[in-house]
């Protein structure tokens, strides 16, 4: 079985501020890793993905994470936060198997960015 | 524009009433899923379905049933609601089961 632990329930950050928000998974097999935004009221929105390859990867808006074998994480980091990043946060890991690909979600971090 | 469509975005029933959350896709995704978001629990999947026809249990199926008959659509039926359903709920589909797009969601009280 699969798990995704996110630590943080809350971060609170000040505007222009790097931020990290922490991943971990659980699963015997090989996995893909990926992150979510949810702003209020809305639906989530794939952030980023990890399928293969490069294990740092980056979104559109200057988000970036990197996959850790090792330590089994995925965390999300940006060097300056923006106002407009205040939002839920969500891990999410996906077994790499035969059949269905059951995505399981973490308990999600709120992100606060105060001006 | 590509969009996973769920209807009614709010809804207030009373124990027992039969109700159906519609959800519909225009992206031709191959999988579907439900899911429902608590404060503090994240988002757990419900049902989910790989094709038509093709539907499973996910996590917490109790108390709800799904249908897929055809590929854009793939409600949501709760078929005597109850308290502990109220909630909020997403849709969302994928053309591989990763990567999921998601619709605006629904929010159901139970009273």
């Amino acid at each position: 079985a699969q798990s995704v632990t996110q630590l943080d329930s809350q971060v609170p950050v000040f505007e222009e501020a790097p931020v990290e928000l922490r991943c971990n998974y659980s699963s015997s097999v090989s996995v893909y890793l990926f992150w979510y935004v949810q702003y209020p009221n809305q639906g989530l929105q794939l952030l980023l993905k990890y399928l293969s390859g490069s294990t740092l990867v980056e979104s559109i808006n200057g988000f970036e994470a990197e996959f850790n074998k090792s330590q089994t994480s995925f965390h999300l980091r940006k060097p300056s936060v923006h106002i407009s990043d205040t939002a839920e946060y969500f891990c999410a890991v996906s077994d790499i198997s035969g059949g269905y690909q059951k995505v399981t979600f973490g308990t999600g971090t709120k992100l606060q960015v105060i001006p | 524009e590509a969009q996973v469509t769920q209807n009614p975005r709010y809804l207030i029933t009373v124990t027992g009433k039969k109700l159906t959350v519609t959800c519909s896709q225009n992206m031709n995704h191959e999988y579907m899923s439900w899911y429902r978001q608590d404060p503090g629990l994240g988002l757990r999947q419900i049902y989910y379905s790989m094709n038509v026809e093709v539907t499973d249990k996910g996590d917490v199926p109790e108390g709800y049933k799904v249908s897929r008959k055809e590929k854009r659509n793939f409600p949501l039926i709760l078929e005597s609601p109850s308290p502990n359903q109220t909630s909020l709920y997403f849709c969302a589909s994928s053309p591989d089961g990763y990567g999921y797009t998601f619709g605006s969601g629904t929010r159901l009280t139970v009273v």
